[in-house]
Protein backbone atom coordinates (compact mmCIF):
# COMPACT_ATOMS: atom_id res chain seq x y z
CA UNK A 1 0.00 0.00 0.00
CA UNK A 2 1.21 3.63 -0.64
CA UNK A 3 -0.32 6.95 0.36
CA UNK A 4 1.29 10.70 0.23
CA UNK A 5 -0.19 13.35 2.41
CA UNK A 6 0.43 17.21 1.82
CA UNK A 7 -1.04 18.65 5.31
CA UNK A 8 -0.85 22.15 3.56
CA UNK A 9 -2.87 23.54 0.48
CA UNK A 10 -0.91 26.69 -0.27
CA UNK A 11 2.23 28.04 1.62
CA UNK A 12 3.12 31.74 1.10
CA UNK A 13 6.19 32.90 0.99
CA UNK A 14 7.99 36.35 0.54
CA UNK A 15 10.86 36.30 -2.35
CA UNK A 16 14.31 35.86 -1.12
CA UNK A 17 13.20 34.20 2.06
CA UNK A 18 13.65 30.32 1.90
CA UNK A 19 10.66 28.06 0.98
CA UNK A 20 9.65 24.57 2.31
CA UNK A 21 6.74 22.81 0.75
CA UNK A 22 5.76 19.70 3.08
CA UNK A 23 5.52 15.65 2.25
CA UNK A 24 4.61 12.99 4.57
CA UNK A 25 4.74 9.28 3.27
CA UNK A 26 3.45 5.85 4.14
CA UNK A 27 5.18 3.25 1.47
CA UNK A 28 5.67 -0.45 2.22
CA UNK A 29 9.24 -1.06 2.03
CA UNK A 30 11.92 1.39 1.21
CA UNK A 31 10.19 3.97 -0.73
CA UNK A 32 10.45 5.97 -4.38
CA UNK A 33 9.82 9.42 -3.68
CA UNK A 34 9.04 12.83 -6.28
CA UNK A 35 8.13 16.07 -6.56
CA UNK A 36 6.59 17.58 -9.58
CA UNK A 37 5.46 20.51 -10.27
CA UNK A 38 3.24 22.25 -12.11
CA UNK A 39 2.37 25.66 -13.91
CA UNK A 40 -0.84 27.20 -14.83
CA UNK A 41 -2.33 25.33 -17.64
CA UNK A 42 0.60 22.69 -18.07
CA UNK A 43 1.22 19.33 -17.22
CA UNK A 44 3.56 17.97 -14.36
CA UNK A 45 7.16 18.78 -14.92
CA UNK A 46 9.77 16.51 -12.69
CA UNK A 47 11.65 18.05 -9.95
CA UNK A 48 13.54 15.42 -8.06
CA UNK A 49 13.20 11.81 -6.79
CA UNK A 50 14.93 9.70 -3.90
CA UNK A 51 15.45 6.60 -4.67
CA UNK A 52 18.21 5.69 -1.77
CA UNK A 53 21.53 6.80 -0.62
CA UNK A 54 21.87 10.75 0.45
CA UNK A 55 18.78 11.54 2.01
CA UNK A 56 19.44 15.50 0.84
CA UNK A 57 18.31 15.02 -2.89
CA UNK A 58 19.06 17.77 -5.72
CA UNK A 59 16.85 18.60 -8.18
CA UNK A 60 15.90 21.28 -10.70
CA UNK A 61 15.73 24.86 -10.60
CA UNK A 62 17.79 25.35 -7.15
CA UNK A 63 15.24 22.88 -5.68
CA UNK A 64 16.14 20.35 -2.89
CA UNK A 65 14.50 17.63 -0.80
CA UNK A 66 14.90 16.50 2.79
CA UNK A 67 14.28 12.51 3.14
CA UNK A 68 13.97 11.29 6.97
CA UNK A 69 12.85 7.87 7.27
CA UNK A 70 12.00 8.59 11.14
CA UNK A 71 9.35 11.37 10.42
CA UNK A 72 8.34 9.36 6.99
CA UNK A 73 8.69 13.04 5.65
CA UNK A 74 10.44 13.87 2.15
CA UNK A 75 9.81 17.99 2.20
CA UNK A 76 10.80 20.12 -0.69
CA UNK A 77 13.44 23.04 0.01
CA UNK A 78 14.44 26.32 -1.75
CA UNK A 79 16.90 28.65 0.06
CA UNK A 80 15.82 31.68 -1.79
CA UNK A 81 12.45 31.21 -3.51
CA UNK A 82 11.60 33.40 -6.63
CA UNK A 83 8.40 34.67 -7.93
CA UNK A 84 8.58 32.54 -10.68
CA UNK A 85 8.60 29.77 -8.28
CA UNK A 86 4.74 30.35 -7.69
CA UNK A 87 3.18 27.19 -8.92
CA UNK A 88 1.57 24.16 -7.91
CA UNK A 89 3.60 21.05 -6.53
CA UNK A 90 2.91 17.70 -6.08
CA UNK A 91 4.52 15.01 -4.21
CA UNK A 92 4.27 10.89 -4.93
CA UNK A 93 5.15 7.97 -3.89
CA UNK A 94 5.65 4.45 -4.54
CA UNK A 95 6.23 1.23 -2.94
CA UNK A 96 8.70 -1.39 -3.89
CA UNK A 97 5.37 -3.96 -5.74
CA UNK A 98 3.59 -1.20 -7.26
CA UNK A 99 4.01 0.03 -10.58
CA UNK A 100 2.49 3.17 -10.54
CA UNK A 101 3.08 6.04 -8.16
CA UNK A 102 0.09 7.77 -5.75
CA UNK A 103 0.10 11.58 -5.97
CA UNK A 104 -0.49 13.87 -3.04
CA UNK A 105 -3.35 16.82 -3.25
CA UNK A 106 -0.91 19.42 -3.99
CA UNK A 107 0.29 22.51 -2.70
CA UNK A 108 0.37 25.78 -3.75
CA UNK A 109 3.16 27.87 -3.39
CA UNK A 110 2.96 31.55 -3.61
CA UNK A 111 5.74 33.83 -3.97
CA UNK A 112 4.82 37.54 -3.27
CA UNK A 113 7.41 40.16 -4.13
CA UNK B 1 10.45 14.34 -29.90
CA UNK B 2 7.15 15.36 -29.18
CA UNK B 3 6.53 13.72 -26.02
CA UNK B 4 3.51 12.85 -24.69
CA UNK B 5 0.63 14.42 -26.90
CA UNK B 6 -3.13 15.22 -25.88
CA UNK B 7 -6.30 15.85 -28.10
CA UNK B 8 -8.45 17.24 -27.47
CA UNK B 9 -7.22 20.41 -25.48
CA UNK B 10 -10.80 21.06 -24.17
CA UNK B 11 -14.28 19.26 -24.52
CA UNK B 12 -17.38 20.29 -23.38
CA UNK B 13 -19.88 17.14 -23.33
CA UNK B 14 -23.46 16.76 -22.26
CA UNK B 15 -24.69 14.25 -19.94
CA UNK B 16 -24.98 10.71 -21.48
CA UNK B 17 -22.52 11.78 -24.24
CA UNK B 18 -19.56 9.50 -24.59
CA UNK B 19 -16.41 10.62 -26.56
CA UNK B 20 -12.45 9.70 -26.26
CA UNK B 21 -9.52 11.06 -25.07
CA UNK B 22 -6.27 11.13 -27.22
CA UNK B 23 -2.95 10.06 -25.48
CA UNK B 24 -0.01 9.28 -28.14
CA UNK B 25 3.78 9.14 -26.99
CA UNK B 26 6.73 8.74 -29.79
CA UNK B 27 9.65 7.71 -26.94
CA UNK B 28 8.95 3.83 -26.75
CA UNK B 29 7.52 4.10 -23.56
CA UNK B 30 6.21 0.70 -21.83
CA UNK B 31 4.15 2.19 -19.34
CA UNK B 32 0.80 4.35 -19.81
CA UNK B 33 -1.59 5.83 -17.19
CA UNK B 34 -4.07 8.46 -17.15
CA UNK B 35 -5.21 10.94 -14.37
CA UNK B 36 -7.64 13.10 -13.39
CA UNK B 37 -7.14 16.11 -11.40
CA UNK B 38 -9.82 17.93 -9.36
CA UNK B 39 -9.20 20.63 -6.69
CA UNK B 40 -8.40 19.75 -3.48
CA UNK B 41 -7.84 16.07 -4.71
CA UNK B 42 -4.54 15.95 -6.74
CA UNK B 43 -4.39 13.44 -8.77
CA UNK B 44 -6.19 10.15 -9.10
CA UNK B 45 -5.10 7.38 -10.96
CA UNK B 46 -7.57 5.95 -13.30
CA UNK B 47 -6.40 3.55 -15.58
CA UNK B 48 -2.85 2.00 -16.33
CA UNK B 49 -0.92 -0.25 -18.76
CA UNK B 50 2.16 -1.76 -18.79
CA UNK B 51 2.11 -2.50 -22.59
CA UNK B 52 0.45 -2.98 -25.22
CA UNK B 53 -2.29 -5.79 -24.72
CA UNK B 54 -2.13 -4.76 -21.03
CA UNK B 55 -4.33 -2.67 -18.60
CA UNK B 56 -5.43 -2.42 -15.12
CA UNK B 57 -7.73 -1.00 -12.77
CA UNK B 58 -6.38 2.63 -10.71
CA UNK B 59 -8.00 4.37 -7.96
CA UNK B 60 -10.99 5.75 -9.69
CA UNK B 61 -11.98 3.53 -12.83
CA UNK B 62 -15.45 3.72 -12.76
CA UNK B 63 -16.99 5.22 -15.99
CA UNK B 64 -13.98 4.88 -17.86
CA UNK B 65 -12.50 2.06 -20.24
CA UNK B 66 -9.38 2.44 -21.51
CA UNK B 67 -7.15 0.00 -24.40
CA UNK B 68 -3.87 -0.41 -25.99
CA UNK B 69 -3.70 -1.81 -28.83
CA UNK B 70 0.26 -0.07 -29.85
CA UNK B 71 2.61 0.86 -28.12
CA UNK B 72 2.22 4.69 -28.52
CA UNK B 73 -1.08 4.84 -27.78
CA UNK B 74 -3.30 4.96 -24.79
CA UNK B 75 -6.81 6.26 -25.59
CA UNK B 76 -9.45 7.11 -22.70
CA UNK B 77 -13.37 6.21 -23.34
CA UNK B 78 -15.83 7.89 -21.56
CA UNK B 79 -19.24 5.45 -21.99
CA UNK B 80 -21.55 7.85 -20.57
CA UNK B 81 -20.29 11.31 -19.66
CA UNK B 82 -21.72 12.91 -16.08
CA UNK B 83 -20.90 15.73 -14.66
CA UNK B 84 -19.10 14.26 -12.01
CA UNK B 85 -16.45 13.86 -14.34
CA UNK B 86 -15.84 17.25 -15.56
CA UNK B 87 -12.06 17.59 -14.04
CA UNK B 88 -8.62 18.05 -16.41
CA UNK B 89 -7.24 14.76 -17.56
CA UNK B 90 -3.75 14.26 -17.60
CA UNK B 91 -1.86 11.26 -19.80
CA UNK B 92 1.84 10.07 -18.20
CA UNK B 93 4.37 7.61 -19.91
CA UNK B 94 7.57 5.57 -18.99
CA UNK B 95 10.01 3.66 -20.34
CA UNK B 96 9.81 1.21 -17.50
CA UNK B 97 8.25 1.03 -14.21
CA UNK B 98 9.09 3.96 -11.81
CA UNK B 99 11.70 4.13 -10.09
CA UNK B 100 15.84 4.48 -9.45
CA UNK B 101 16.04 4.93 -13.33
CA UNK B 102 12.56 5.97 -14.51
CA UNK B 103 10.46 8.70 -13.88
CA UNK B 104 7.13 9.75 -16.07
CA UNK B 105 6.92 11.99 -18.35
CA UNK B 106 3.21 13.81 -18.30
CA UNK B 107 1.21 15.39 -21.27
CA UNK B 108 0.04 18.90 -21.38
CA UNK B 109 -4.20 17.48 -20.48
CA UNK B 110 -7.52 17.56 -21.73
CA UNK B 111 -9.88 19.78 -19.95
CA UNK B 112 -13.54 18.22 -19.37
CA UNK B 113 -16.78 20.11 -18.85
CA UNK B 114 -20.48 17.85 -18.52
CA UNK B 115 -23.36 19.77 -18.39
Amino acid sequence: AQSVAQPEDQVNVAEGNPLTVKCTYSVSGNPYLFWYVQYPNRGLQFLLKYITGDNLVKGSYGFEAEFNKSQTSFHLKKPSALVSDSALYFCAGLSGGSYIPTFGRGTSLIVHP
Amino acid sequence: NAGVTQTPKFQVLKTGQSMTLQCAQDMNHEYMSWYRQDPGMGLRLIHYSVGAGITDQGEVPNGYNVSRSTTEDFPLRLLSAAPSQTSVYFCASSLDRVGERETQYFGPGTRLLVL
